[in-house]
């Protein structure tokens, strides 16, 4: 059972432009989300993050977007570069006292020059 | 560098056999997390050590083992291999077992079990 989708398994953006990556859960008790962008051969590596106390959370070109009634995450890359292409995972976990992450099955980002 | 060593990167087998994974976790990390991805898929949650112990538990196969050393580095022990056991294993680790934290990941060890 999949608790964290991300419905789109691509994205291609101009360089410039924005770039915006869903992500979706089913578990009202996430209170806790990050987004991890992979490069090839590398693991992947910490973003950004959020708490279900919030709503918007920025950092510098990224921006993460939280609508808990719908039950979604966003990631906002504002503007895109091509060093942005990556694959991107959102995840969530439920309860302070404790850290397993659930995952999305990742979007691939290309930002084209 | 993350600071997450996993050996080896690549491995190739032939299925029936058993392979054990490394991975040392990040100087001062307790937990260490193991997550499997397989083609097209997110990473799946494994298992979860916590300064020895083990902490939580995923869907991981019986045939699949893992523990955690008292150096804490720890091993994943993955026996009776089928080639749907192909995948890209990560290790990662973090300071505690809770907390508003995020891991950080090594850099993988792909299996292609032939």
């Amino acid at each position: 059972d999949q608790q964290v989708k991300q419905n789109s398994p691509s994205l291609s953006v101009q360089e410039g432009r924005i770039s915006i990556l869903n992500c979706d859960y089913t578990n009202s008790m996430f209170d806790y989300f990050l987004w991890y962008k992979k490069y090839p051969a590398e693991g992947p590596t910490f973003l950004i993050s959020i708490s279900s106390i919030k709503d918007k959370n920025e950092d510098g070109r990224f921006t993460v977007f939280l609508n808990k009634s719908a039950k979604h995450l966003s990631l906002h890359i504002v503007p895109s570069q091509p060093g942005d292409s990556a694959v991107y995972f959102c995840a969530a976990k439920a309860g302070y006292n404790f850290n397993k992450f659930y995952f999305g099955s990742g979007t691939k980002l290309n930002v084209k020059p | 560098d993350s600071g997450v060593t996993q050996t080896p990167k690549h491995l190739i087998t032939a299925t029936g056999q058993r392979v054990t994974l490394r991975c040392s976790p990040r100087s001062g990390d307790l937990s260490v997390y193991w997550y499997q991805q397989s083609l097209d898929q997110g990473l799946q949650f494994l298992i979860q050590y916590y300064n020895g112990e083990e902490r939580a538990k995923g869907n991981i196969l019986e045939r699949f083992s893992a523990q955690q050393f008292p150096d804490l580095h720890s091993e994943l022990n993955l026996s009776s291999l089928e080639l749907g056991d192909s995948a890209l294993y990560f290790c990662a680790s973090s300071t505690q077992t809770g907390g508003n934290v995020g891991y950080t990941f090594g850099s993988g060890t792909r299996l292609t079990v032939v």
